[in-house]
């Protein structure tokens, strides 16, 4: 069965770093692109980002809300993707769901981000 | 940016009864390719969302057939046949033609 387990969430000062990760499992990691979507405190989803495969030169794309902060990168020899997240804002506080296939047919658990003072 | 926009804001049906929830996007989601690039999720209570519908008829892998989606270029229709407990949740519209992708509102089905 698919099952992708995102981990590293935590609370976290304004114009901290912080680094969440995903473990994928069940399906071919490498053939598949793979994003971060998240959904803030009683709002609705907001796509974050995405990374392509191999043959496509492991391209990424970003929301503009976070472009310039956050960074999307994989690891297909451990089947992991992670999201750096730097400068963090109150406004980036948010459950983070990893999601991976051509209609985000696959979502994890989530984790959760907190950004406070 | 493509803008989705969700109708209604929540709906609450009989079970037993159908229920349409519809979705409006700002730009032609239909691909030269013949594809429209509309999906649907739903969302259950503390639960992460699932894909229901795919390219705006396509039914996902394990989803009732209760479930159909329709629409044209830029409107379309999530449709659920004879509701049951298990469909409530909040149900997302989404596109996934052209960066950056993009979700509707979302809207609440209950039950009566």
């Amino acid at each position: 069965a698919v099952q992708l387990v995102e981990s590293g969430g935590g609370l976290v000062q304004p114009k901290e770093s912080l680094k969440i990760s995903c473990a994928a499992s069940g399906f071919t990691f490498s053939n598949a692109a793979m994003y971060w979507v998240r959904q803030a405190p009683g709002k609705g989803l907001e796509w974050v980002a995405r990374i392509r495969t191999k043959p496509n030169n492991y391209a990424t794309y970003y929301a503009d809300s976070v472009k310039g902060r956050f960074t999307i990168s994989r690891d297909d020899s451990k089947s992991m993707v992670y999201l750096q997240m730097d400068n963090l804002k109150t406004e980036d506080t948010a459950m983070y769901y990893c999601t991976g296939g051509v209609s985000l047919d696959y979502w994890g658990q989530g984790v959760m981000v907190t950004v406070s003072s | 940016d493509i803008v989705m926009t969700q109708a209604p804001l929540s709906v609450s049906v009989t079970p037993g009864e159908s229920a349409s929830i519809s979705c409006r996007s700002s730009k032609s989601l239909l691909h030269s390719n013949g594809i429209t690039y509309v999906y649907w999720y739903l969302q259950k209570p503390g639960k992460s969302p699932q894909l229901l519908i795919y390219r705006m008829s396509n039914l996902a892998s394990g989803v009732p057939d209760r479930f159909s989606g329709s629409g044209s270029e830029t409107d379309f229709t999530l449709k659920i046949s004879r509701v049951e407990a298990e469909d409530v949740g909040i149900y997302y519209c989404g596109q996934l033609l052209e960066n950056p992708w993009t979700f509707g509102g979302g809207t609440k089905l209950e039950l009566k």
